[in-house]
């Protein structure tokens, strides 16, 4: 039972474009939506997170929107890089600190 | 810096054998986890610990066992390594409570059975 459905698997976008990747989850009791981002050979790293009672957080150039009533979350990559081509996944757990429920991870490259 | 060390970064196992995969954290979390990466199926939670000598099975826990026996360690055992167990497999610590922050994690340890 996948909890957490990310789409798309890959993604291409041009430098300086617009990368997005959505994900949906199914338990109402997540209160905790991080983003991770990974490159080859490495852990992954936490980017940016989202708590329910906001519907955007932004950090630099990557951006969270939160649809509570859909259950959707997305991240935003504004101005792409080519070092931003990397692995990301989204999560959702309870609480920020208990075990989190990942989605399948979307490959991004970005082309210079 | 939280640092998740896992002992190995890449080992080879024959089927059958015990394995042990170690990790560290140095930072005074309580909580641990372990969980395997594939592709396309991301990252599935094997085990995790909310506290010393305590564990919970994860999504995945059949054929694995952990041991808990102090704060920064938490170890993965497999009981028998099976082919179908070769996988990365990542560590993570965090810290409990109300309001805690996200994972840390190792940079994985990416284990070949055969």
């Amino acid at each position: 039972q996948q909890q957490v459905k990310q789409s798309p698997q890959s993604l291409i976008v041009q430098k300086g474009g617009i990368s997005i990747i959505n994900c949906a989850y199914e338990n109402t009791a997540f209160d905790y939506f991080p983003w991770y981002q990974q490159f080859p050979g490495k852990g992954p790293a936490l980017l940016i997170a989202i708590r329910p009672d906001v519907s955007e957080k932004k950090e630099g150039r990557f951006t969270i929107s939160f649809n509570k009533s859909a259950k959707q979350f997305s991240l935003h990559i504004m101005d792409s890089q080519p070092g931003d081509s990397a692995t990301y996944f989204c999560a959702a757990s309870k609480a920020a600190g208990n075990k989190l429920t990942f989605g399948g991870g979307t490959r991004v490259l970005v082309k210079p | 810096d939280v640092k998740v060390t896992q002992s190995s970064r890449y080992l080879v196992k024959r089927t059958g054998e015990k394995v042990f995969l170690e990790c560290v954290q140095d930072m005074d979390h309580e909580n641990m986890f372990w969980y395997r990466q594939d592709p396309g199926l991301g990252l599935r939670l094997i085990y995790f610990s909310y506290d010393v000598k305590m564990k919970e099975k994860g999504d995945i826990p059949e054929g694995y066992s952990v041991s808990r026996e102090k704060k920064e360690r938490f170890s993965l055992i497999l009981e028998s390594a099976s082919t179908n167990q070769t996988s990365m497999y990542l560590c993570a610590s965090a810290s409990g409570g109300v309001g805690g922050y996200g994972y840390t994690f190792g940079s994985g340890t990416r284990l070949t059975v055969v």
